[in-house]
């Protein structure tokens, strides 16, 4: 089955600068990779998502890349802003491309220091 | 409107109650989700329904009880949980086989604290 791992962790950033969080999957016939925001309180918010046959995709401030080769796809936020504070999640499909059961990383905290 | 709703908000009960959690949708979706997470954990799938049947059950503990009344409402029913049971219980849904639109849209959850 997959398994999706992410990192890092935690990451901080200046209010303006670039946040980078990373995922790796192990299932090379996953064919769908999407990010999610969870806030505070609130339902992970699906934020943007990738398919496996194009390599980057962006979306205003934020761009997710996929290396299919390597098994790995990024997500990038650029001029952060306070609201984008939050966890972060990737996830991929479990099964390989089944659509319905999708596995989520260990997600990010990503903190915006102003 | 990409609007999934949760009742209710918040949620305690004792070991030996009875209750619902209620979902519902309004945007068309015929595949339905149950998750469980934990603090600080990613959200951990349970149910799945499609086309108002249980297609994937994670081999959850039957004291979770899933129903889906019809196209636009997911129940999961409560009995006899454990203090471990505790937890953000998440709605989901998307668009479903056979058109094949992957993207889940998930609602603000019911915090569940069992006593």
């Amino acid at each position: 089955g997959e398994n999706v791992e992410q990192h890092p962790s935690t990451l901080s950033v200046q209010e303006g600068d670039s946040a980078v969080i990373k995922c790796t999957y192990s299932d090379s016939a996953s064919n769908y990779f999407p990010w999610y925001k969870q806030e505070l309180g609130k339902g992970p918010q699906l934020i943007i998502d990738i398919r496996s046959n194009v390599g980057e995709k962006k979306d205003q401030r934020i761009a997710v890349t996929l290396n299919k080769t390597a098994k790995h796809f990024s997500l990038h936020i650029t001029e952060t802003q306070p609201e984008d504070s939050a966890v972060y999640f990737c996830a991929a499909p479990r099964g390989g491309s089944s659509a319905s059961k999708i596995i989520f990383g260990s997600g990010t905290r990503l903190s915006i220091r102003p | 409107d990409t609007e999934v709703t949760q009742t209710p908000k918040h949620l305690v009960m004792g070991m030996t109650n009875k209750k619902s959690l209620k979902c519902e949708q309004h945007m068309g979706h015929r595949a339905m989700y149950w998750y469980k997470q934990k603090a600080k954990k990613p959200p951990e799938l349970m149910f799945v329904y499609s086309y108002e049947k249980l297609s994937i059950n994670e081999s959850v503990p039957s004291r979770f009880s899933p129903e889906c009344p019809n196209s636009s409402l997911l129940n999961l029913h409560l009995h006899a949980l454990q203090p471990e049971d505790s937890a953000l219980y998440l709605c989901a849904s998307s668009q479903g086989a056979p058109l094949g639109s992957y993207e889940q849209y998930f609602g603000p959850g019911t915090r569940l604290t069992v006593t």
